[in-house]
């Protein structure tokens, strides 16, 4: 399986202001996929990102609030912008399982508070 | 839109209970059928269920996949505190414009206590 890291692993931060969080694979992937979950809440897609084209964003998540960079094969960032509290949550970075694994890999999240 | 649906949503247990965690679903392309574990932040894998009727096995933990019916069980056998955590079923569906993707269910937390 995929070694997944994520920088920050936590942080507070105040209203209106942006984060921008890491994501390292440790291995080259096609897919990297950005998750949110708010606190007592399940995991629910921001966005796949694919080296090389525009991240696709579902339903509720726009470009703008999370504006996503995917440099090369092993690395992606997501910003969170102009926050608020309710962007409180952990944002959590996953990567398609290689060599015929089908499954998702996490990386071990980012604990974001909004003040 | 693609639904994932667990229950109980919580249970609490006294160890060396043996616990059946349900998860059905309603997709679009069905590709998979994954369970996870999650502790603290980040989900760790458990099983990936693709056909029906196959019993996946880990130790203490099984589970199946039903096609027909469209659900899954994850199976917890003599459980023990450390098995304490939230249970997430996703499943995995095509998609025309990003390939793949997994919807979560909300999860069943499971409280062992000792």
């Amino acid at each position: 399986s995929a070694v997944i890291s994520q920088k920050p692993s936590r942080d507070i931060c105040q209203r209106g202001t942006s984060l921008t969080i890491q994501c390292q694979v440790d291995s080259q992937v096609t897919m990297m996929f950005w998750y949110r979950q708010q606190p007592g809440q399940s995991l629910t897609l921001i966005a796949t990102a694919n080296q090389g084209s525009e991240a696709t964003y579902e339903s509720g998540f726009v470009i703008d609030k999370f504006p996503i960079s995917r440099p090369n094969l092993t690395f992606s960032t997501l910003t969170v912008s102009n926050m608020s509290p309710e962007d409180s949550s952990i944002y959590l970075c996953s990567v398609d399982g290689q060599g015929g694994s089908d499954t998702q890999y996490f990386g071990p999240g980012t604990r974001l508070t909004v003040l | 839109e693609d639904k994932v649906v667990q229950s109980p949503l919580s249970l609490v247990v006294h160890e060396g209970d043996t616990v059946t965690l349900n998860c059905s679903y309603e997709v679009t392309n069905f590709r998979s059928l994954l369970w996870y574990k999650q502790e603290k932040k980040a989900p760790t894998f458990l099983f990936m269920l693709t056909s029906s009727g196959i019993e996946k096995k880990s130790g203490r933990l099984s589970s199946i996949l039903d096609k027909k019916e469209l659900f899954s069980i994850l199976n917890i056998t003599a459980t023990q505190t450390g098995d304490s955590a939230v249970y997430l079923c996703a499943v995995e569906a095509l998609k025309e414009t990003s390939g793949s993707r997994l919807t979560f269910g909300e999860g069943t937390q499971l409280t062992v206590n000792p």
